[in-house]
């Protein structure tokens, strides 16, 4: 079954990295995707990543993708009390489909 | 400016009185999708559409029904609406494909927190 995973909270400190994570159970993902939505607004597209490759790098944020665990990761780099915010993990499945599947959400709270 | 425009952000209803949430893009995607966020839940697939004349249930279609008319419309329309629809919405938009090098990530709407009583 198609089904994304991640953990609800993370905390970090002002200034520290952090790293959100994210699993998916179908193997014929296209492509990965990290969204972030801050209080009373829309999904914003963060970043994507293709299945074809390992990492992506866009400014402090970094994307990992480890196909063989199905584990894709977000890390952002010197973390601001703007980053706190609802971060989804999805994926686009297009074999003999077009579906988008949603995690459900981390939420990253930034200490000051 | 690229957006998907949903109309209203607000809206508090009675049960049983039919309503429509519209929702149009201006980047001529071919993709359109509505979603329902609840806490605890995530966002759930309501309705989709491939493109026009072309729709197809999500996760959670009871109680909801979709058009693709045009391409730049994909309104959302609740026939008898009841509390458990009482949600937040988004509509969103991609374009369609496997090139590697293209965005097909969604743009999404501003949401419309809906209240049915």
């Amino acid at each position: 079954g198609e089904d994304v995973e991640q953990s609800l909270f993370l905390s970090v400190r002002e200034g520290d990295s952090s790293v959100i994570n994210c699993t998916y159970t179908d193997s014929s993902s296209t492509y990965l995707y990290w969204y972030k939505q801050e209080p009373g607004a829309g999904l914003q597209l963060l970043t994507y990543i293709f299945s074809n490759m390992d990492m992506k790098q866009d400014q402090r944020l970094t994307v990992l993708l480890n196909k063989k665990d199905k584990h894709l990761s977000l890390r952002i780099a010197d973390t601001q009390t703007g980053d706190s915010a609802i971060y989804f993990c999805a994926e686009t499945i297009t074999s003999g489909t077009y579906k988008y599947i949603f995690g459900t959400g981390t939420r990253l709270k930034v200490l000051a | 400016e690229a957006q998907v425009t949903q109309n209203p952000r607000y809206l508090i209803t009675v049960t049983g009185k039919k309503l429509t949430v519209t929702c149009s893009q201006n980047m001529n995607h071919e993709y359109m999708s509505w979603y329902r966020q609840d806490p605890g839940l995530g966002l759930r697939q309501i309705y989709y559409s491939m493109n026009v004349e072309v729709t197809d249930k999500g996760d959670v279609p009871e109680g909801y029904k979709v058009s693709r008319k045009e391409k730049r419309n994909f309104p959302l329309i609740l026939e008898s609406p009841s509390p458990n629809q009482t949600s937040l919405y988004f509509c969103a938009s991609s374009l369609v494909g496997q090139d590697p090098l293209t965005n097909y990530g969604y743009t999404f709407g501003s949401g419309t927190r809906l209240t049915v009583v």
